[in-house]
């Protein structure tokens, strides 16, 4: 069964680059079985996709934040991460990994929370 | 973008009784329409996938129907640990996009 987990810096500054690692336990990254994804949700908001990985490479953005989103995959260590650039206030939230095997996300990691502040 | 829209935004509700939530879609999306359930603290879970198909350990209370533009939620016999929000989530086309979200409380 996936596990996922995130981690990464909980206090960013503003201006510069948010970096999370998410790490798969239970099944490979490298499987054409899953695509892998990040959302995120702001305190007490909704959730926003950020982007997805697929096994071939690919990558897929969300348009409003495309052009500061790097999402990438390191087989060698089952890991996928995610890159912000730019970050400002607005980009305060907690961080969600998760897989889509066949329909939506599941299962999601436990999420960490980034805050964006100086 | 395909833009889904929840409604309500919040339901209060005594245990037993019946919550329906509604999704609708800026435009048709098949059957492409997941469900979730967020309770406080805690990540989404998966509830329904494909608009009406069941997911393994979710209980029997939950499901969905639709298909287009309109779908719905249905907890049958609301139990108490059922407070939570819930989103719904199309994957018909990108960008992939969430409702807005539904938050239950049990009075």
């Amino acid at each position: 069964q996936l596990q996922l987990q995130e981690s990464g810096p909980g206090l960013v500054k503003p201006s510069e680059t948010l970096s999370l690692t998410c790490t798969v336990s239970g099944g490979s990254i490298s499987s054409s079985s899953y695509y892998w994804g990040w959302i995120r949700q702001p305190p007490g908001k909704g959730l926003e996709w950020i982007g997805s990985i697929y096994y071939s490479g690919s990558t897929y953005y969300n348009p409003s934040l495309k052009s500061r989103v790097t999402i990438s995959v390191d087989t060698s260590k089952n890991q996928f991460s995610l890159k912000l650039s730019s970050v400002t206030a607005a980009d305060t939230a907690v961080y969600y990994c998760a897989p889509v095997v066949v329909g939506g996300f599941d299962p999601w990691g436990q999420g960490t929370l980034v805050t964006v502040s100086s | 973008e395909i833009v889904l829209t929840q409604s309500p935004d919040f339901q209060s509700v005594t245990p037993k009784e019946k919550v329906t939530i509604t999704c609708r879609a800026s435009q048709s999306i098949g059957s492409s329409l997941h469900w979730y359930q967020q309770k406080p603290d805690q990540s989404p879970k998966l509830l329904i996938k494909y608009a009406s198909q069941s997911i393994s350990g979710v209980p029997s209370r939950f499901s969905g129907s639709g298909s287009g533009t309109d779908f719905t939620l249905t907890i049958n016999s609301l139990e108490a640990e059922d407070a939570a929000a819930y989103y719904c989530h199309q994957s018909s086309s990108l960008p992939l996009t969430f409702g807005g979200g539904t938050k239950v409380e049990i009075k």
